[in-house]
């Protein structure tokens, strides 16, 4: 069964700063991995999808990465800016299940 | 294009109250989803459907039922509501097989007291 977890929980950094959020998955045998943002009482937007047979996605500031082999995703934003104050979640794709989510990672981006 | 809405928005509930909350579509997407998001739980699958007339039991089915009569729109019923039923709800579509891209609703918050 796919397991899907975000660390830290929640993050925060001075505006300017890059940043990494990690997302690993227990089973390797994904077909994608989506990233999404939520903002407080909203739903989930969807950021960048990354198919098992690519290693990175790029979208503006951001950029995602896939690493199948050692169950991980990383996602990547440069210059970070207030207005990226959100939580962050991955979901893993394998199999003939839906998606399986993480938990999120809650980012404060400080002015 | 509205993508993927949700009615309604808000709603306060008495236990053992029913009521259905409709997702509607206009991706012609094949694959729709509900999901239930509670804090420190994460977003739960409660039901899904991978085409009009079907539907599958997600992680959290007991006490909700679904029904996808039409392709555009997946319904998810409350038949007795209890508060540990109280939660966001999300829908969510993606066009037709496992490379595709998911899409979600703007959620509807429901309280059941």
């Amino acid at each position: 069964k796919q397991e899907v977890t975000q660390i830290p929980a929640a993050l925060s950094v001075p505006e300017g700063e890059n940043l990494v959020l990690n997302c690993s998955f227990t089973d390797s045998a994904i077909y994608n991995l989506q990233w999404f943002r939520q903002d407080p009482g909203k739903g989930l937007t969807s950021l960048l999808l990354i198919q098992s047979s690519q290693r990175e996605q790029t979208s503006g500031r951001l950029n995602a990465s896939l690493d199948k082999s050692s169950g991980r995703s990383t996602l990547y934003i440069a210059a970070s800016q207030p207005g990226d104050s959100a939580t962050y979640l991955c979901a893993a794709h394998s199999g003939n299940t839906p998606l399986v989510f993480g938990k999120g990672t809650r980012l404060s981006v400080i002015a | 294009n509205a993508g993927v809405t949700q009615t309604p928005k808000f709603r306060v509930l008495k236990t053992g109250q029913s009521m259905t909350l409709l997702c509607a579509q206009d991706m012609n997407h094949e694959y729709m989803y509900w999901y239930r998001q509670d804090p420190g739980m994460g977003l739960r699958l409660i039901h899904y459907s991978v085409g009009e007339g079907t539907t599958a039991k997600g992680e959290v089915p007991d006490g909700y039922n679904v029904s996808r009569l039409k392709k555009q729109n997946f319904l998810l019923g409350l038949e007795s509501a209890a508060p540990s039923q109280t939660s966001v709800y999300f829908c969510a579509t993606k066009r037709s097989n496992q490379y595709n891209e998911q899409f979600f609703g703007p959620g509807t918050r429901l309280t059941v007291l």
